[in-house]
């Protein structure tokens, strides 16, 4: 079975200060990875995503993510945060199963909490 | 906005009545997922339909069933209803079955069990 962990329910950090938001997975076979995030009373909307190729993967809003495969994680970069990334973000990974069909695990979540 | 669209956005009930919440998916997109998201669970996958067909089956309780139409809406039945199962439920479309491709989430409907 396929696991997401987020290593951080609640990281608070100062506008325009750099933050980095974990995430690892648990998987014996290949994934795809994607990290969402979750503005206030909104549905989730894809910030990037992760197939193959280049690790270091960029996103919308000055997102970045970098996968490390021999760390099995997925962390998620800015360098410089604004109010209006106050959000939740969810780590997922999607992997084959039998019979070929992608499963789709999402992370707990980390709520991200931006302070003027 | 993703092309998602859900209804009702809000929905206030006593336990055990029986509500039902639908989803329209964007248009083209053949797989709907539902999602149950409350504040000590997190995001759960619920169900997933491909073109009709139920494709997987997650943490659903067996009070609880969905259907997608040959129009491809789905609509998720919660019976019983019992105030745990206040939660913000979503659903999400992609075009074929999720894998690398992305999920379209709707803005979700809000139940509270009362």
């Amino acid at each position: 079975a396929q696991s997401v962990t987020q290593l951080d329910s609640q990281v608070p950090v100062f506008e325009e200060a750099p933050v980095e938001l974990r995430c690892n997975y648990s998987s014996s076979v290949s994934v795809y990875l994607f990290w969402y995030v979750q503005y206030p009373n909104q549905g989730l909307q894809l910030l990037l995503k992760y197939l193959s190729g280049s690790t270091l993967v960029k996103g919308i809003n000055g997102f970045e993510a970098e996968f490390n495969k021999s760390q099995t994680s997925f962390h998620l970069r800015k360098p410089s945060v604004h109010i209006s990334d106050t959000a939740e973000y969810f780590c997922a990974v999607s992997r084959a199963e039998a019979g070929g069909y992608q499963k789709v695990t999402f992370g707990i979540g980390t709520k991200l909490q931006v302070i003027p | 906005d993703s092309g998602v669209t859900q209804t009702p956005k809000h929905l206030i009930t006593a336990t055990g009545q029986r509500v039902t919440l639908r989803c329209s998916p964007r248009s083209g997109d053949l797989s709907v997922y539902w999602y149950q998201q409350s504040l000590d669970q997190g995001l759960q996958f619920l169900i997933h339909y491909y073109n009709g067909e139920e494709r997987a089956k997650g943490n659903i309780l067996e009070r609880f069933s969905a259907q997608q139409f040959p129009d491809l809406h789905s609509e998720l039945n919660l019976s019983s209803l019992e105030l745990g199962d206040s939660a913000l439920y979503f659903c999400a479309s992609s075009p074929r079955t999720s894998g690398y491709n992305e999920q379209f989430f709707g803005p979700g409907t809000r139940l509270t069990v009362l």
